[in-house]
């Protein structure tokens, strides 16, 4: 069980948003900042989102983050086949004094 | 452009000591200011953080593996190295080193090394 539960899998067609949910606690997305990392098969994970909402360079516009008290989403509009990857969220946790990862999303592009 | 790549056995023993290290191009780990850290994978499955450090600073360890996990930095190579005594079949994953844009997320990853641990 991991300590920001996500679904394990979500889905859409060409075209559509899509969002993808985490779920912490006071001590981690609460008080701390959230981060999402995209991982395509076969590859090392890539920094999608930073500190709740930004997008490192390179990343297109259609990837957005938000944070509401101890919940994060992902949003991924105008859905492309090549969006088809793990997706996962992170904190720090202070409770543990360490990082703690989301079980990861399987997203399927139809 | 940064780069970072990770070396080391790709098998250990059961009860040895697995020692990798990262080596990093495009930036200096003794001067910018980030952490430096290690995240493994097991096949299909999640993410796990195992600890970063700051060079000059602290070191942060997952709790489950603080007794076991030793983070170091060799500024003479730029390397940083990760090294977990008593390994088991659980240690048996892909490990990543990744530099961190603060504490929690991990800008620049390395390709990954994948390590068996068997007899």
């Amino acid at each position: 069980q991991s300590v920001l539960p996500q679904p394990p899998s979500a889905s859409g067609t060409p075209g559509q948003r899509v969002t993808i949910s985490c779920s912490g606690s006071s001590s981690n997305i609460g008080s701390n900042t959230v981060h999402w990392y995209q991982q395509l098969p076969g590859t090392a994970p890539k920094l999608l989102i930073y500190t709740n909402t930004q997008r490192p360079s390179g990343v297109p516009d259609r990837f957005s983050g938000s944070k509401s008290g101890t919940s994060a989403s992902l949003a991924i509009s105008g859905l492309q086949t090549e969006d088809e990857a793990y997706y996962y969220c992170a904190a720090w946790d202070d409770s543990l004094n360490g990082v703690v990862f989301g079980g990861g999303t399987r997203l399927t592009v139809l | 452009q940064l780069q970072l790549q990770e070396s080391g056995p790709g098998l250990v023993e059961p009860s040895e000591t697995l020692s990798l290290t990262c080596s990093v191009s495009g930036d200096s780990i003794s001067s910018s200011g980030h952490y430096w850290g290690w995240i493994r994978q097991p096949p299909g499955k999640g993410l796990q953080w195992i600890g970063h450090i700051f060079y000059g600073g602290s070191t942060f360890y997952n709790p489950s593996l603080k007794s076991r996990v030793t983070i170091s930095v060799d500024t003479s190579k730029n390397q940083f190295s990760l090294k977990l005594t008593s390994v088991t079949a659980a240690d048996a994953t892909l490990y990543y080193c990744a530099r961190f844009r603060g504490v929690a997320a991990a800008d620049y990853w390395g390709q990954g090394t994948l390590v068996t641990v068997s007899s």
